[in-house]
């Protein structure tokens, strides 16, 4: 079973104009992580953030954490084509399961367009 | 090697055929994942060995799913019998262990069961 849900589950959107996308989970956590996957490829990660962090940002990626409500946000601005992928997002949890065994979202799919 | 190498890429077996997919971790990589990815969906956690020790194995779906490391470094997730529902890609990840900055996946193995 998935920690995780993703909203939207599909973002279309113009290449310069800003993507948004959200993911709320269950459980307590020690962090959590975003990933971007490309067709047919494997996971590349993103960013962290700790429970005790509320923001943090890498480039044009910014990733908020409200830990009251479960969910975290990922924006990434001035999107280019290239950001066309799956996003998902990955809890790690509190107490720490075994090896820091992370849970999965269903996944954003962002299209940006040319 | 510079990254996660998994094998092979595609592997398509006839309902009932054994299947051995290959992970080749990052050197010196002390944790290593085995997640199943469903079409459309994110991936799901299966097994997790640290060194050559199988520490968690509660995401395996049957019995019919085997995961050795027996020297630490290299693993082998074997599938007996196939069946339909197991096509999906497998991924493997390592890390360095409590690592904090997220995992290094492979491209994955797409397995289809015909």
């Amino acid at each position: 079973s998935q920690q995780g849900e993703e909203d939207p589950q599909a973002l279309s959107i113009q290449e310069g104009e800003n993507a948004t996308m959200n993911c709320s989970y269950k459980t307590s956590i020690n962090n959590l992580q975003w990933y971007r996957q490309n067709s047919g490829r494997g996971l590349v990660h993103l960013i962290l953030i700790r429970s005790n962090e509320r923001e943090k940002h890498s480039g044009r990626l910014r990733v908020t954490l409200d830990t009251s409500k479960k969910s975290s946000s990922l924006l990434i601005t001035a999107s280019r084509a290239a950001d066309t992928a799956s996003y998902f997002c990955a809890t790690d949890p509190s107490p720490r399961a075994a090896g820091n065994k992370l849970t999965f979202g269903g996944g954003t799919r962002v299209l940006v367009k040319p | 090697g510079a990254g996660v190498s998994q094998s092979p890429r595609y592997k398509v077996a006839k309902r009932g055929q054994d299947v051995a997919l290959r992970c080749d971790p990052i050197s010196g990589h002390v944790s290593l994942f085995w997640y199943q990815q469903a079409l459309g969906q994110g991936p799901e956690f299966l097994t997790y060995f640290q060194n050559e020790a199988q520490l968690d194995k509660s995401g395996l779906p049957s019995d019919r799913f085997f995961a050795e490391r027996p020297e630490g470094s290299v693993s082998t997730l074997k599938i007996q019998r196939t069946q339909q529902e197991d096509s999906a890609v497998y991924l493997c990840a390592s890390s360095l262990g409590w690592d904090r900055n997220g995992y290094t996946f492979g491209s994955g193995t797409r397995l289809t069961v015909v």
